[in-house]
């Protein structure tokens, strides 16, 4: 089975400061890799994935992620954030042969001024 | 085009009473599939729905919990005699049963029972 962990379950951080939201995961077979953000009171929104091909994802918003296979992780950088980055960010993993989405315990960004 | 709607919004409910959430799928989306986000965590995946069959029901908590769905439509999650401990979101997503592999999910169900 699968799992994921979100290391920092707060970041707090500076507008125009760069922000890196670390995810690890673990898997006996090959993955699909995902990164999620959920706004106040809002659902999920996809920001980026990783299927196969180039290790470095970049997604909206600015967000990017670099896939690690032999970390066995999926962190999420972006350069600059804005106050309207403030949000929960998710990592989930999917086998490659599965369909379900297995979620990290998520990271709470709060950007401030 | 339409995403993926959830209803009620809100539910409050007395414990030891039944409810039913309902979600609509992205037309198309062949799958379905359900979560559960208790506060402050992630999400717990529930069931998933292949057409109007569901082979992996893995996640369900218990037998008060049981889910159908219409077609390649529809899903209704239900909760039987329901318990404090079942107050949380609850959050459908559909997709395509193909690369990109893709879940879109909707607003989400807040239950609360009290």
């Amino acid at each position: 089975a699968q799992s994921v962990t979100q290391l920092d379950s707060q970041v707090p951080v500076f507008e125009e400061a760069p922000v890196e939201l670390r995810c690890n995961y673990s898997s006996s077979v090959s993955v699909y890799l995902f990164w999620y953000v959920q706004y106040p009171n809002q659902g999920l929104q996809l920001l980026l994935k990783y299927l196969s091909g180039s290790t470095l994802v970049k997604g909206i918003n600015g967000f990017e992620a670099e896939f690690n296979k032999s970390q066995t992780s999926f962190h999420l950088r972006k350069p600059s954030v804005h106050i309207s980055d403030t949000a929960e960010y998710f990592c989930a993993v999917k086998e490659a042969a599965g369909n379900k989405l297995t979620f990290g315990g998520g990271t709470r960004v709060l950007v401030k001024p | 085009g339409a995403g993926v709607s959830q209803s009620p919004s809100n539910k409050v409910t007395e414990k030891g009473k039944d409810v039913e959430l309902r979600c609509d799928p992205i037309s198309g989306h062949t799958a379905l599939y359900w979560y559960r986000q208790r506060l402050g965590q992630g999400l717990e995946f529930l069931i998933y729905f292949q057409g109007n069959s569901a082979p992996d029901k893995s996640g369900l908590p218990s037998d008060r919990f049981s889910a159908e769905r219409t077609g390649e439509s529809v899903s209704t999650l239900t909760i039987q005699r329901t318990q404090q401990e079942d107050s949380a979101v609850y959050l459908c997503a559909s997709s395509l049963s193909m690369p990109p592999y893709e879940q879109y999910f909707g607003p989400g169900t807040r239950l609360t029972v009290t």
